[in-house]
């Protein structure tokens, strides 16, 4: 099954430890992205990445860390930086035009 | 001014009804437009994506673009509650994509 898994699904930390979020796909698509969303908003993007080893800061980029170092993974480190990091997180990827995005199952975090 | 607008509902349409989701765009260099379907607590599943002007069908949706009004629409016939969730209106433009806050459309029986 090709697709875009995301671990773990629920995710609970204390405040001040930092986490990171696996996002695998097998969809051989070339861009990945990281999105978090908040009960009624929108998605708000936080990094992306179009090739292998270069990625992007989103609209929302602080107090958050990605690596991309194979072209399936692209995990997202939450740092304690991050003021509010309780959200829903999803990962996407996408092909060339017409850029079809498809996403993952998701990852719930709570930190308390 | 937003990038991606759609009315936030809820909109409620009875079983067997068309309904009709709507979503506007502010950057006209905007190359394809998308649009997702959400269950609660679940990811956004794509349903639709269009890129030229006109209309475009798959089974039950037909998404429609108009460049000029910088307008994107998606109906629904034939409406069933299970199609009961929050659609997100999405655009690309250039290496990003920007969505909407979803319009949420519930299907009575």
């Amino acid at each position: 099954d090709g697709g875009i898994t995301q671990s773990p699904k629920y995710l609970f930390r204390k405040e001040g430890q930092n986490v990171t979020l696996s996002c695998e796909q097998n969809l051989n698509h070339d861009a990945m992205y990281w999105y978090r969303q908040d009960p009624g908003q929108g998605l708000r993007l936080i990094y992306y990445s179009q090739i292998v080893n270069d990625f992007q800061k989103g609209d929302i980029a602080e107090g958050y860390s990605v690596s991309r170092e194979k072209k399936e993974s692209f995990p997202l480190t939450v740092t304690s930086a991050q003021k509010n990091p309780t959200a829903f997180y999803l990962c996407a990827s996408s092909e060339a035009f017409p850029y079809e995005q498809y996403f993952g199952p998701g990852t719930r975090l709570t930190v308390t | 001014q937003k990038e991606v607008e759609q009315n936030s509902g809820p909109l409620s349409v009875p079983e067997g009804a068309i309904a009709s989701l709507n979503c506007t765009y502010s950057d006209r260099g905007s190359q394809s437009f998308f649009w997702y379907r959400q269950y609660s607590g679940k990811s956004p599943e794509l349903i639709m994506f269009i890129y030229s002007n006109g209309d475009k069908e798959d089974g039950r949706f037909t998404a429609q673009l108009n460049k000029a009004s910088q307008y994107v629409s998606l109906l629904i016939r034939d409406s069933q509650p299970s199609d009961s969730a929050t659609y997100l209106c999405a655009v690309n433009t250039g290496n990003q994509f920007y969505f909407g806050t979803g319009t949420s459309l519930t299907v009575i029986p």
